[in-house]
C-alpha cells in the first residue's frame, strides 16, 4: 500500500507565526505529489511538485520535495486566520492519488 | 458557476436504502473519481473512470457502484446503504495527461446513513 503519512495531525497557533507541515511516504517511483487546502468541504489545489530540492512559491505559501528522503514540507509564513484549514498531501502513483489524513491547522488572532 | 458539480449537498436516508450520488463536469476532463472522507483516515478513492467505457475500481468499492453516463457525468450508487458508510463524498475530475495530472474536486456530499 501506498501510505502516505502527515504530521502534525493538528497544530494551533497565533496569527504572525511560521508553521511547517510534513507529509512522507514509503515508496520510491512516482510521478508527483501534491498539496490541497480543504477549508470547508472542496480541496483546492496549492502546489505540485516532480524534482527535488526545486522550491514552489505562491505568497506566503511554499513547498519543497526530498525524493532521497522521502518527505515534502508545506511551509506558510506570517500566518493567518485565513489559513486556518485541513491540508492534504497526495503521491501520484500511475493513474492514482494517494491521500494523507491531512494537518489540521487553526490560526487564532 | 462549479466546474465539478455534485448532488445532493446533503442526504440523510436509512439503513437498506438505495441512494444515488450524482456527479457533473463542464472542464472537458476525460477522467473522473470518487472519494469518501472521513475522520482520521483522509480521502480513499472508490472507483475511477478514464472514458465513458472504462470503469476501476479503487481500494474501497465494495457495496459501491458507479456509472459513466457521459464524459461529463458520473454517478456513485449505494445498493444497499449502511451506517458504516457516512462520510463525506467527493467526485474529482483530472485530465489525463501525462505530467502535471491534478484532481478538482467538488464541494462534496455529506450522507449520513441512520
Amino acid at each position: 500500500e501506498d501510505k502516505v503519512v502527515q504530521s502534525p495531525l493538528s497544530l494551533v497557533v497565533h496569527e504572525g507565526d511560521t508553521v511547517t507541515l510534513n507529509c512522507s511516504y514509503e515508496v520510491t517511483n512516482f510521478r508527483s505529489l501534491l498539496w490541497y487546502k480543504q477549508e470547508k468541504k472542496a480541496p483546492t489545489f496549492l502546489f505540485m511538485l516532480t524534482s527535488s530540492g526545486i522550491e514552489k512559491k505562491s505568497g506566503r505559501l511554499s513547498s519543497i520535495l526530498d525524493k532521497k528522503e522521502l518527505f515534502s514540507i508545506l511551509n506558510i509564513t506570517a500566518t493567518q486566520t485565513g489559513d486556518s484549514a485541513v491540508y492534504l498531501c497526495a503521491r501520484r502513483h500511475g493513474n492514482q492519488f494517494y491521500f494523507g489524513t491531512g494537518t489540521s491547522l487553526t490560526v487564532i488572532p | 458557476d462549479a466546474d465539478v458539480t455534485q448532488t445532493p449537498r446533503n442526504r440523510i436516508t436509512k439503513t437498506g436504502k438505495r441512494i444515488m450520488l450524482e456527479c457533473s463536469q463542464t472542464k472537458g476532463h476525460d477522467r473522473m473519481y470518487w472519494y469518501r472522507q472521513d475522520p482520521g483516515l483522509g480521502l480513499r478513492l472508490i472507483y475511477y473512470s478514464f472514458d465513458v467505457k472504462d470503469i476501476n475500481k479503487g481500494e474501497i468499492s465494495d457495496g459501491y457502484s458507479v456509472s459513466r453516463q457521459a464524459q461529463a457525468k458520473f454517478s456513485l450508487s449505494l445498493e444497499s446503504a449502511i451506517p458504516n458508510q457516512t462520510a463525506l463524498y467527493f467526485c474529482a475530475t483530472s485530465e489525463g495527461r501525462a505530467t502535471n495530472e491534478k484532481l478538482f474536486f467538488g464541494s462534496g456530499t455529506q450522507l449520513s446513513v441512520l
